[in-house]
């Protein structure tokens, strides 16, 4: 069974502008998270889609969206970008979602940085 | 508000040395725990997660996690290191659709 992809693997930006990363779970998964991760903050949890529904979201300005497709595939955007914006941006799937502590699997990541 | 303190930043251990990754956790309750590791440039794979029942968790790759609530720890552990576990380890929490991870230590394998 294929792993959690995640696309594209590395991304350089400017500021102001936005970006678009995608994810895609394990077959059959019904849930993604977004994680974002920083040397400085570490892991942060930045929402959860459950069924084209977001379902959690974390403590992250607006300018960070997302969206879930029928597929289950996700994407995130984020607008007006910031140099604080640089990060690994770490997608997660599992079958019903992080209730109970299921167990997430995760993407390689998408490295963005913003210039 | 729950948390997690992983106290060591960096270890350095020798191959073939026994390894101990601490993990701290404040929370009232019993929490849901987990280990993940991360190699360079990927995602993270989970160890070994602790919910309920037994609070000795055996995981992959050999490592293996005690739960102490009256140390509020879940310290990871693995008898015999070799280099491929060089990488850096999360310890985290989840509780009520929140979940935290510390901060990571680092782990590099002497030859």
């Amino acid at each position: 069974k294929a792993g959690v992809t995640q696309t594209p693997r590395y991304l350089i930006k400017t500021r102001g502008q936005q970006v678009t990363l995608s994810c895609s779970p394990i077959s059959g998964h019904r849930s993604v998270s977004w994680y974002q991760q920083t040397p400085g903050q570490g892991l942060q949890f930045l929402f959860e889609y459950f069924s084209e529904t977001q379902r959690n979201k974390g403590n992250f300005p607006g300018r960070f969206s997302g969206r879930q497709f029928s597929n289950s595939r996700s994407e995130m955007n984020v607008s007006t970008l910031e140099l604080g914006d640089s990060a690994l941006y770490l997608c997660a799937s599992s079958l019903e979602g992080r209730g109970r502590g299921e167990t997430q699997y995760f993407g390689p990541g998408t490295r963005l940085l913003v210039l | 508000a729950q948390s997690v303190t992983q106290p060591d930043i960096h270890i350095t251990v020798s191959e073939g040395a026994s390894l101990e990754l601490r993990c701290n956790y404040s929370y009232g309750a019993t929490p849901y725990l987990f280990w993940y590791v991360q190699s360079p440039g990927q995602g993270l794979q989970l160890l070994l997660k602790y919910f309920s029942g037994d609070t000795l968790v055996q995981g992959i790759k050999g490592f293996e996690a005690e739960f102490k609530r009256s140390q509020s720890s879940f310290n990871l552990r693995k008898p015999s290191v070799h280099w491929s576990d060089a990488a850096e380890y999360f310890c985290a929490l989840y509780n009520n659709n929140d979940m935290r991870f510390g901060a990571g230590t680092r782990l590099t394998v002497k030859p």
